[in-house]
């Protein structure tokens, strides 16, 4: 069976700390990775997916077979990063896609 | 038990017919969604209802038609089918400011 693990509710920063949200998966077959962030009252959005290996606002994620992780990852956070961030997974071809629980993250300033 | 729910799970259906899809939140949340998961795994919002009270409604055919009987149920009713139509539909609540509570989505699969 699927599953995402997002193992934080909420993970309180300074502002110019560095930021690393956890997210791990259980899957037997090879999984595609996603992570979704939703800012105060707005809609879910997609932040990056591992088959991009591109970096969206500072944010980067390096999937790790042998650990079954996902974690995302900003060097430096900022105040504006303050969201609900979601993993999600998703088998190869048309898959659903299964969420972790979501992980808050709250920079301060 | 469980949080958010969505009927059914699956649904095969030929085109022209008319289907809905059901969901419904044991969490007393105020708020309510339907987003879409297109191929390439995007989630795009269609509806979001609020009290029962419309809040947002994306530019979706309106051979879409989302229906709120009470706060806890957010049903998604699709007419005409088309073969376009074929996707997974996931329901989601929340309150406030507290993050999403996912469904388990729904494929459906136009033939």
């Amino acid at each position: 069976a699927q599953r995402v693990t997002q193992p934080e509710k909420l993970l309180s920063v300074f502002k110019g700390a560095p930021v690393e949200l956890k997210c791990n998966y259980s899957y037997s077959g090879s999984p595609e990775l996603f992570w979704y962030v939703q800012y105060s009252r707005q809609r879910l959005q997609l932040l990056l997916r591992h088959i991009s290996r591109e970096s969206i606002k500072g944010f980067t994620a390096d999937l790790n077979k042998g650990e079954t992780s996902f974690h995302l990852k900003k060097p430096f956070a900022q105040e504006e990063d303050s969201a609900m961030y979601y993993c999600a997974l998703s088998g190869w071809g048309f898959q659903k896609l299964v969420f972790g629980t979501g992980t808050r993250l709250l920079v301060s300033p | 038990d469980t949080a958010v729910s969505q009927t059914p799970k699956y649904l095969v259906t030929q085109m022209g017919n008319d289907k809905s899809i059901k969901c419904e939140q044991n969490l007393g949340h105020d708020t309510m969604y339907w987003y879409k998961q297109d191929s390439k795994k995007f989630l795009k919002i269609m509806f979001s209802y609020n009290n029962k009270e419309l809040i947002i409604n994306e530019t979706v055919p309106n051979r879409f038609s989302p229906k709120s009987p009470d706060k806890a149920h957010l049903n998604l009713h699709i007419n005409s089918l088309e073969l376009g139509d074929s996707a997974v539909y996931f329901c989601a609540s929340s309150q406030d400011e507290d993050g999403y509570t996912f469904g388990s989505g729904t494929r459906l699969t136009v033939v």
